[in-house]
């Protein structure tokens, strides 16, 4: 069964720091692009980055872009999100995505991690 | 940033109806448009990608089309199962964009 799991959410404080990890299994990891993408409550979902198959592309949305970084673990089979300088409006589900091969459309996603960032 | 628009907002349907949700792009996306159902407390599911393409175990009644900057989602014969809400979504350019989503519940 091809799946996604997150881990690593949780509450942190503003000017704190997380990192999520996410799991593949059920695919071969290396031949796809990955994707973070979260969903504030009653929210539409939001882009935040993306990296390549092998690590060595990436881009992040204008709103995360030098406080967030995407890299992965292939022999691991695992993607991670190093979130640093949070905020409150970082507050939402992080889901990690699979992308379709040739899109940014995204086929697979994990059961998504919930970041709380409150004083 | 490409800006995506849905309508309706929400969508009153009865099961068995058909059911057509509107996005449109505030530029041109080409045919790089997918389309997405959500549950309370799931993920989303893609179901259309490139427009027109079906994902992966998806059923025939899900059908998208649509190209440049004005797409079309049709549900045919409604089931029970479909009641969610609905976003889209392009890919053309980064960075990726939803749109604020429609809302199909049962009349």
């Amino acid at each position: 069964e091809v799946q996604l799991v997150e881990s690593g959410g949780g509450l942190v404080q503003p000017g704190g720091s997380l990192t999520l990890s996410c799991a593949g299994s059920g695919f071969t990891f290396i031949n796809y692009w990955m994707h973070w993408v979260r969903q504030g409550p009653g929210k539409r979902p939001l882009w935040v980055s993306r990296i390549n198959s092998d690590g060595s592309s990436t881009s992040y949305a204008d709103s995360v872009k030098g406080r967030f970084t995407i890299s992965r673990d292939n022999a691991k089979n695992t993607l991670y999100l190093q979130m640093n300088s949070l905020r409150v409006e970082d507050t939402a589900v992080y889901y990690c995505a699979r992308a379709v091969r040739g899109h940014d459309a995204f086929e697979i996603w994990g059961q998504g991690t919930l970041v709380t960032v409150s004083s | 940033e490409v800006v995506m628009t849905q309508s309706p907002a929400t969508l009153s349907l009865s099961p068995g109806e058909r059911a057509t949700l509107s996005c449109r792009a505030s530029e041109n996306v080409s045919g790089f448009l997918s389309w997405y159902q959500q549950k309370p407390g799931q993920a989303p599911r893609l179901l259309i990608y490139g427009a027109s393409t079906r994902a992966t175990g998806i059923p025939a009644r899900f059908s998208g089309s649509g190209s440049g900057t004005d797409f079309t989602l049709t549900i045919n014969g409604l089931q029970p199962e479909d009641f969610a809400v609905y976003y889209c979504q392009q890919d053309y350019n980064l960075p990726p964009a939803f749109g604020q989503g429609t809302r199909l519940e049962i009349k």
